[in-house]
């Protein structure tokens, strides 16, 4: 049993330069969620997904772009990289109801130089 | 909105010791509560929930905390601290009412196991 998978695990970018970042898990879940993980700032909300097609901006969202076309898929884009974005980038799934534990993956870490 | 303070951005202990690590939270409404932990190059773990049940909650690894509600509070605690337990762990909190199950986390508090 997977969970969440994230892939890839490591990438340094260069300024200007697009990247995805793929989030997918084999647990049914309807909510999927990417955060941002910076030192001292615990981890922020980028975009989040309730449901297949739909997503939402969440607290941090500028200059990253989102998709669900599949349930069990929830993509994270940089469409023009900046320094500011060097962080490290963890998806996270959950069940429809807000008492459930979210299930993390193994998180990307993006160095943008 | 939801905000989550964490008191203690590194709490250092000696193995065999009491841990606490605190969490309070600000919201005129009980909120669902969370602990996560994180070690090393891994994502987060989850330790424990508050959901409205008893308020002394146990959870894995032998970590509990309690809901108080007329302190904001939801302190971690484990009597007898491993090396094992060296790791970041993060406060969250979720509005009852929240659409979206979003998670708003605390800055999190390393915690440091001494031999």
């Amino acid at each position: 049993n997977a969970g969440v998978t994230q892939t890839p695990k490591f990438r340094v970018l260069k300024t200007g330069q697009s990247m995805t970042l793929l989030c997918a898990q084999d647990m049914n879940h309807e909510y999927m969620y990417w955060y941002r993980q910076d030192p001292g700032m615990g981890l922020r909300l980028i975009h989040y997904s309730v449901g297949e097609g739909t997503t939402a901006k969440g607290e941090v969202p500028d200059g990253y772009n989102v998709s669900r076309l599949k349930k069990q898929n929830f993509l994270l884009g940089l469409e023009s990289a900046a320094p500011s974005q060097t962080s490290v980038y963890f998806c996270a799934s959950t069940r429809q109801g807000a008492n459930y534990g979210y299930t993390f993956g193994s998180g990307t870490r993006l160095t943008v130089v | 909105a939801q905000s989550v303070t964490q008191l203690g951005s590194h709490v250092s202990v000696s193995e065999g010791a009491l841990v606490l690590l605190r969490c309070n939270y600000s919201s005129s409404v009980p909120p669902y509560l969370f602990w996560y932990v994180q070690y090393p190059n891994q994502g987060l773990q989850l330790l424990l929930k508050y959901t409205s049940a008893a308020t002394l909650v146990k959870g894995i690894n032998g970590f509990e905390a309690e809901f108080k509600k007329s302190e904001t509070s939801f302190h971690l605690t484990k009597p007898s601290a491993h090396m094992r337990d060296a790791a970041e762990y993060f406060c969250a909190v979720s509005d009852r009412q929240n659409a979206g199950n979003m998670l708003t986390f605390g800055g999190g508090t390393r915690l440091m196991v001494k031999p």
